[in-house]
């Protein structure tokens, strides 16, 4: 069983509208991460979550984004109204509780927007 | 600044061995990691230093030198499926312990 699940898997959008993210963590992870990439780019971070509250966002993170804990166990990741260099696999990662504190990823949503 | 280096691409041959470098420079360090990503996929653990030194998990390795700022990860008995990118990612001190990831490394294994 995977440690992390995402859905959808492939979500294509018309510039402007909104697109929720979702992820469903194995519940006895602690830490849990969002991430981008951008095709043939580098693993960008986007935001870490812990104890149902945000405990660090980077500068992509802006307004346009948000994440929430809804039900206590799954996670979504909401981009308010999309531009097109938001096309990207978001990645949502949970952090391991053993020694190393390796992250599990997810299979990852990409997101085409057109 | 925060820094993490590493070669944009390498190519070895099936059946060889091929170490990939990685060099940091970073606020503070809580160990580094070793990622593979495959085309299209999410990235998977491969290893993790936090002493100097050479871990070993079977025909994959990898060393630290701290002082250095430096690691590499090796492989060996290079097979086909070991064409991925290889990414390289260090735990600061700072930011509650956030990952700064390097662009990785594309390896392509030819027969």
């Amino acid at each position: 069983e995977p440690e992390v699940t995402q859905t959808p898997s492939h979500q294509v959008t018309q510039m402007g509208q909104e697109v929720i993210l979702r992820c469903v963590p194995i519940s006895n992870h602690l830490y849990f991460y969002w991430y981008r990439q951008i095709l043939g780019q580098k693993v960008e971070f986007l935001v870490s979550f812990y104890n149902n509250e945000i405990s660090e966002k980077s500068e992509i993170f802006d307004d346009q984004f948000s994440v929430e804990r809804p039900d206590g166990s799954n996670f979504t990741l909401k981009i308010r109204s999309t531009k097109l260099e938001d096309s990207a696999m978001y990645f949502c990662a949970a952090q391991g509780t053993g020694v190393t504190g390796e992250l599990f990823f997810g299979e990852g949503s990409r997101l085409t927007v057109l | 600044g925060q820094n993490i280096d590493q070669p944009t691409e390498m190519t070895a041959t099936e059946g060889a061995i091929v170490q990939i470098n990685c060099t940091y420079q970073t606020s503070g360090f809580n160990g580094l990691f070793w990622y593979q990503q495959h085309a299209g996929e999410a990235p998977t653990f491969l290893s993790y230093n936090v002493l100097d030194g050479l871990e070993e998990k079977g025909r994959f390795s990898s060393f630290l030198s701290r002082s250095k700022g430096y690691s590499y990860l090796l492989l060996k008995e290079l097979q086909m499926k070991d064409s991925a990118s290889y990414l390289c990612a260090v735990r600061g001190s700072d930011s509650n312990y956030q990952l700064i990831w390097g662009a990785g490394t594309k390896l392509i294994i030819k027969p």
